[in-house]
């Protein structure tokens, strides 16, 4: 089984300030993605990395994938009560199923 | 409509209760899953149908029991429950002739066993 750690586990911060979320295996996995859920709905890809040592953003998004392919990162930049949720992180290995971490549950009070 | 589409919402049921959850993707996608959701635990992977056949069954109990009749329709069938199954029911679907294995989800159906 290949376990994903997520942490913080619970974070709470204020509009504007800065935070950057961790995932973190000893497996090597093909691809990785984030997904942020909001309460009451599903989750929703944000966005996957394949290549090791790649950097996505997306508007005040940044996700890295480790050079190692075992780890990313989530930085948000200045967030905004929008940005309030659980953000998950899936690992892709020998199979296309994705095997999901605990979350990390956000929240950005205005 | 919206991609994959779950239902129903919530659901509220006895122990001795049979009933079914059902989800329905508009995605054209091949494959299709079952995963559970519940609180301060990692998304559990429960059933996953690739062109309408099973592939993976997580050891799963066989009060839950699973229904693909076509590449478009999942069901989840559910027969004398635990209150431990009380949970977020989440169904997703993803085209799996790539290997990233991106999901799209549904929003869930919120299971109550009382």
């Amino acid at each position: 089984t290949q376990l994903l750690e997520q942490s913080p586990q619970f974070l709470s911060i204020q509009e504007g300030e800065n935070l950057t979320v961790y995932c973190n295996s000893s497996s090597v996995f093909s691809s990785l993605q984030w997904y942020r859920q909001e309460p009451g709905e599903g989750p929703v890809l944000l966005v996957t990395v394949v290549t090791g040592g790649e950097v996505k953003k997306l508007k005040r998004l940044t996700f890295q994938f480790g050079d190692a392919r075992k780890d990313s990162s989530l930085h948000i930049t200045a967030a905004q009560p929008g940005d309030t949720g659980l953000y998950l992180c899936a690992g892709v290995g020998g199979s296309y199923i994705p095997t999901f971490g605990r979350g990390t549950s956000l929240i950005v009070h205005p | 409509e919206t991609g994959v589409t779950q239902t129903p919402r919530h659901l509220v049921m006895g122990m001795t209760n049979k009933k079914s959850l059902k989800c329905e993707q508009h995605l054209g996608h091949n494959a299709m899953y079952w995963y559970k959701q519940s609180a301060k635990k990692p998304l559990e992977l429960m059933f996953v149908y690739s062109l309408e056949e099973r592939v993976e069954n997580n050891s799963v109990p066989s009060r839950f029991s699973p229904e693909c009749p076509n590449s478009s329709h999942l069901f989840l069938h559910l027969h004398t429950l635990q209150p431990e199954d009380s949970a977020l029911y989440l169904c997703a679907s993803s085209q799996d002739s790539g290997n990233t294995g991106e999901l799209f989800f549904g929003e869930g159906s919120r299971l109550t066993v009382l």
